[in-house]
């Protein structure tokens, strides 16, 4: 069966741009949540959704947003781009909210 | 948010056990989850405990919770050198809808 899977792996970018992000989650998983992991820090939580709703938000501006598909399917938007917005992001399933998340190997975001 | 707290490093012999601790601060999570990362890839769900257990021992790996204390633990039988990775020790908020990461501790594995 396959994992997590998220596109694209790499990407650059400037500063102001914007920058979308996907995930497919793994079959018959319906809850998807993105993580920013900074070089030598833990991942920090960004949004979990289930059933296509935002089911919880972590510290993040309101550059940061994101969305799931009837498929649990899930893009990660991020506007006006910084250079601190350089990051590995990651995604992770789980059949619903409260249980084990499985993750995808991230897309690593520059920004120059 | 909360705080999840580890040590930076660890370093042991091929062969030894490895023991990683975390502090936690949600009292009111239901599990408690450790993750491996290798060098540019993804976090790997390694192992998780039901917050109202006290061990789980699964392979090489066993996993203890200190409730009272909220500490966590994770040893590691017989380390190899494919053991050498960050290993992050993670929690959720008490709805399941938040996760927090500790910062990770660098276990070396030397030959």
């Amino acid at each position: 069966d396959a994992g997590v899977t998220q596109s694209p792996t790499h990407l650059i970018k400037t500063r102001g741009q914007q920058v979308t992000l996907r995930c497919s989650p793994i079959s018959g998983h319906k809850s998807v949540s993105w993580y920013q992991q900074v070089l030598g820090q833990g991942p920090q939580f960004i949004f979990q959704y289930y059933e296509k709703e935002e089911r919880g938000r972590g510290n993040f501006p309101d550059r940061f947003s994101a969305r799931q598909f009837p498929n649990y399917s899930s893009e990660l938007n991020v506007n006006a781009l910084l250079l601190g917005d350089s990051a590995l992001y990651l995604c992770a399933s789980s059949p619903a909210g409260d249980q084990p998340q499985h993750f995808g190997d991230g897309t690593r975001l520059s920004i120059l | 948010g909360e705080d999840v707290e580890q040590s930076l490093f660890l370093s042991v012999r091929e062969g030894d056990s490895s023991v990683i601790n975390c502090t936690y601060t949600d009292s009111s999570s239901t599990y408690l989850y450790w993750y491996k990362q290798e060098p540019g890839a993804g976090l790997q769900l390694l192992t998780y405990i039901f917050s109202n257990m006290d061990m789980k021992q699964d392979q090489r790996l066993t996993v203890l919770l200190n409730k009272k204390d909220k500490h966590l633990s994770l040893r590691i039988a017989d380390t190899q050198t494919g053991d050498s990775a960050i290993y992050f020790c993670a929690e959720s908020s008490n709805t399941g809808n938040q996760f927090y990461f500790g910062t990770g501790t660098s276990l070396t594995v030397i030959p």
